[in-house]
C-alpha cells in the first residue's frame, strides 16, 4: 500500500486560509468516507483534528474543516493562528488487508 | 480522562527482540480497537498494526508482517507489541492509539523510542 500524497509544505499569514490536499486512490481515499487528519507539534503526539472526512471531534475549533472529492481529500484551516503551525497528516482506511495508510505529512508555516 | 502510557522502548541490537506495552485507562478498553503507529526520526507517521477489541482480529503493515505480533490483555487494560528480528529501519517512536473501529484514532499516547543499533 503506497502512502497518500500530501504537499511537503504550505504557508499562510495570520487570518488567512490554507488548504492541504491528500491524494490517494479508489482503494483508499476514494473508496471510503474514512479520511482523518492529525496535527502534530514538534516532540508531541499526534492529535485528531478531523475524522470521517468532515467531522470535527469535540474541542477542535471550527476553523478546521475537511472535505473530499474523488480520490483527493482536503483539510482547510481558516483564520490562521500562530498555534496552527505544525505538521499535518492525512490518513485513510484502505480495506481489511492493511486498514490504514498515512500521507507523508505537510508542514504548515504561519508567516 | 483517556490515558495511554507506552513503555518498553530502548536500545536493541539488530536481530533482537523487544516487547512494547501500552497501559490504557479512562475508557472501556475491551470495547475498542487499538493501533500501533510509529515515526522514524524526522519522518512521517507509519501505521504498524491494529487489533480488534476482542483481540480476535489483527492487522499488520507489510513492513512488519511476520516479525511483529500485536496482542492485548483486556483484564489488564494493556496493549502489547512483540517485535522480533529487529532492523535499523525499525528505529522510531512507537505510539499506541485508541481506535474507533478502523476509521480513525481519537487518543494517542506520548510514545516510546525504540533504537535498533549495534
Amino acid at each position: 500500500q503506497s502512502a497518500l500524497t500530501q504537499p511537503r509544505s504550505v504557508s499562510g499569514s495570520p487570518g488567512q486560509s490554507v488548504t492541504i490536499s491528500c491524494t490517494g486512490t479508489s482503494s483508499d481515499v476514494g473508496g471510503y468516507n474514512y479520511v482523518s487528519w492529525y496535527q502534530q507539534h514538534p516532540g508531541k503526539a499526534p492529535k485528531l483534528m478531523i475524522c470521517d472526512v468532515t467531522k470535527r471531534p469535540s474541542g477542535v475549533p471550527d476553523r478546521f474543516s475537511g472535505s473530499k472529492s474523488g480520490n483527493t481529500a482536503s483539510l482547510t484551516i481558516s483564520g490562521l493562528q500562530a498555534e496552527d503551525e505544525a505538521d499535518y497528516y492525512c490518513c485513510s482506511y484502505a480495506g481489511t488487508y492493511t486498514p490504514w495508510v498515512f500521507g507523508g505529512g505537510t508542514k504548515l508555516t504561519v508567516l | 480522562e483517556v490515558q495511554l502510557v507506552e513503555s518498553g522502548g530502548g536500545l536493541i541490537q539488530p536481530g533482537g527482540s523487544l516487547r512494547l506495552s501500552c497501559a490504557a485507562s479512562g475508557f472501556t478498553f475491551s470495547s475498542y480497537a487499538m493501533n500501533w503507529v510509529r515515526q522514524a526520526p524526522g519522518k512521517g507517521l507509519e501505521w504498524v498494526s491494529a487489533i480488534s477489541g476482542s483481540g480476535v482480529s489483527t492487522y499488520y503493515a507489510d513492513s512488519v508482517k511476520g516479525r511483529f505480533t500485536i496482542s492485548r490483555d483486556n483484564s489488564k487494560n494493556t496493549l502489547y507489541l512483540q517485535m522480533s528480528s529487529l532492523r535499523a529501519e525499525d528505529t522510531a517512536v512507537y505510539y499506541c492509539a485508541k481506535g474507533n473501529a478502523l476509521r480513525y484514532s481519537d487518543y494517542w499516547g506520548q510514545g516510546t523510542l525504540v533504537t535498533v543499533s549495534s
